[in-house]
């Protein structure tokens, strides 16, 4: 199975700030990669799909980026909201494998 | 509106067989795939398996393949996740969740969660 490395696991930060999340995958992935959202209590959700893709209604501080196996997602100015913990997904290949998430705090 | 329904929290004991749904409803059901995903207390997200609705074809995680088992009813745009016998490690929350149907095959709508809790 493919494993997929997302560091850091966690981070602090302040609102307004631009903060930085990677994934790492065990081999090579094309684009195929989507990262979710999840807040305490509540389902996932898509924010990026196909490594870049923003999806409809999500704010564009919102990015994607990455091919192969290297992968980030960005968040240009972050808003009190965008607290929560972010998860990477391959969906490339079966079985489809997340990463361990990125625990965002406030600092 | 694209919309997966989860039946309600589960509490049940160690040996006894459950089975959990997912009811999609805004779109044609047999389309798209379904997805389950486990969280367990605390952890991340594990992706256990999906199924095609039309066909009812199976792809199972190595790390659930034969502990559970996943189903559609169509005609009622259903899925379901079941167990014969459970054990405290299913504690978890389930999610469904659906494929997006195309050349990329991401997660798009997820349900709202199903807590199963298994304890003597």
């Amino acid at each position: 199975a493919i494993q997929m490395t997302q560091s850091p696991s966690s981070l602090s930060a302040s609102v307004g700030d631009r903060v930085t999340f990677t994934c790492r995958a065990s081999q090579g992935i094309r684009n195929d990669l989507g990262w979710y959202q999840q807040k305490p209590g509540k389902a996932p959700k898509l924010l990026i799909s196909a490594a870049s893709n923003l999806q409809s209604g999500v704010p564009s501080r919102f990015s994607g980026s990455g091919s192969g196996t290297d992968f980030t997602l960005t968040i240009s100015s972050l808003q009190p909201e965008d607290f929560a913990t972010y998860y990477c997904l391959q969906d490339y290949n079966y079985p489809y494998t997340f990463g361990q998430g990125t625990k965002l705090e406030i600092k | 509106e694209v919309q997966l329904v989860q039946s309600g929290a589960e509490v049940k004991k160690p040996g006894e067989s459950l089975r959990i749904s997912c009811k999609g409803s805004g779109y044609r059901f047999t389309s798209y795939w379904i997805s389950w995903v486990r969280q367990m207390p605390g952890k991340g997200l594990e992706w256990m398996g999906r199924i095609d609705p039309e066909d009812s074809y199976t792809n199972y995680s190595p790390s659930f393949q034969g502990h559970v088992t996943i189903s559609t009813d169509k005609s009622i745009g259903t899925a379901y996740l079941q167990w014969s016998s459970v054990k405290a490690s299913d504690t978890a929350m389930y999610y469904c969740a659906r494929h997006h149907s195309g050349a990329y095959w991401y997660l798009d709508y997820w349900g709202q969660g199903t807590l199963v809790t298994v304890s003597s």
